[in-house]
């Protein structure tokens, strides 16, 4: 069936970069989104991006989007210790209702 | 502030009891999520209403309803409860219902804490 993956844990230092990266099955796949979830609160979208573009740049959050090996990536730059969160993939199918599936998330440590 | 309310925060009951989770949707609205969220399953989506219609069921148990009310409100019964049932359970809303060619947007609530003892 329809997969998302996403490894656990990434730990950064504050000022460098952090990488996020997701992997999902649906070849057909619309719309992918990444969520940021803080410490004690829901899910807030960061940003999404349509299977028709490979890149999207949205001042320091940087979306790729591979499609040929179904790899989806958020790039962080100039990483904050605000930024230590879980951040999820979710990925929209072409079928009816475009129904998400979502990885269990990355859980980001940002370290002084 | 997301928009999106759920009450209560907090709710600690005993196996077996019945819960009732409550969902107010961000403003304009239609559609409600319902998912569960515990550390060994991640994020698992349970029920989708849209506009009072149930629109899609994901992982919700046989001992799960939900319903949507005629002012968008929604709520999540959750009855005969189990240890395993404590978890984080979120409301999310969103304009449409999914099918359109756009983007579709959730907006999450805080979230419901239930432990069950």
């Amino acid at each position: 069936g329809e997969d998302v993956e996403q490894s656990l844990f990434l730990s950064v230092r504050e000022g460098d970069s952090s990488v996020i990266n997701c992997t999902y099955t649906d070849s057909s796949s619309t719309y992918l989104y990444w969520y940021k979830q803080e410490p004690g609160a829901g899910l807030q979208l960061l940003t999404y991006i349509f299977s028709n573009m490979d890149m999207k740049q949205d001042q320091r959050l940087t979306v790729l989007l591979n499609k040929k090996d179904k790899h989806l990536s958020l790039r962080i730059a100039d990483t904050q210790t605000g930024d230590s969160a879980i951040y999820f993939c979710a990925v929209a199918n072409a079928g009816n209702n475009r129904k998400l599936i979502w990885g269990l998330g990355t859980s980001l440590a940002v370290n002084p | 502030d997301s928009g999106v309310t759920q009450t209560p925060k907090h709710l600690i009951t005993a196996t077996g009891q019945r819960v009732t989770l409550r969902c107010s949707p961000r403003s304009g609205d239609l559609s409600v999520y319902w998912y569960q969220q515990s550390l060994d399953q991640g994020l698992q989506f349970l029920i989708q209403y849209y506009n009072g219609e149930e629109r899609a069921k994901g992982n919700i148990l046989e001992r799960f309803s939900a319903q949507q009310f005629p002012d968008l409100h929604s709520e999540l019964n959750l009855s005969s409860l189990e240890l395993g049932d404590s978890a984080l359970y979120f409301c999310a809303s969103s304009a449409g219902q999914g099918e359109n060619s756009g983007a579709n947007v959730l907006t999450f609530g805080a979230g419901s804490r239930l432990t069950v003892l």
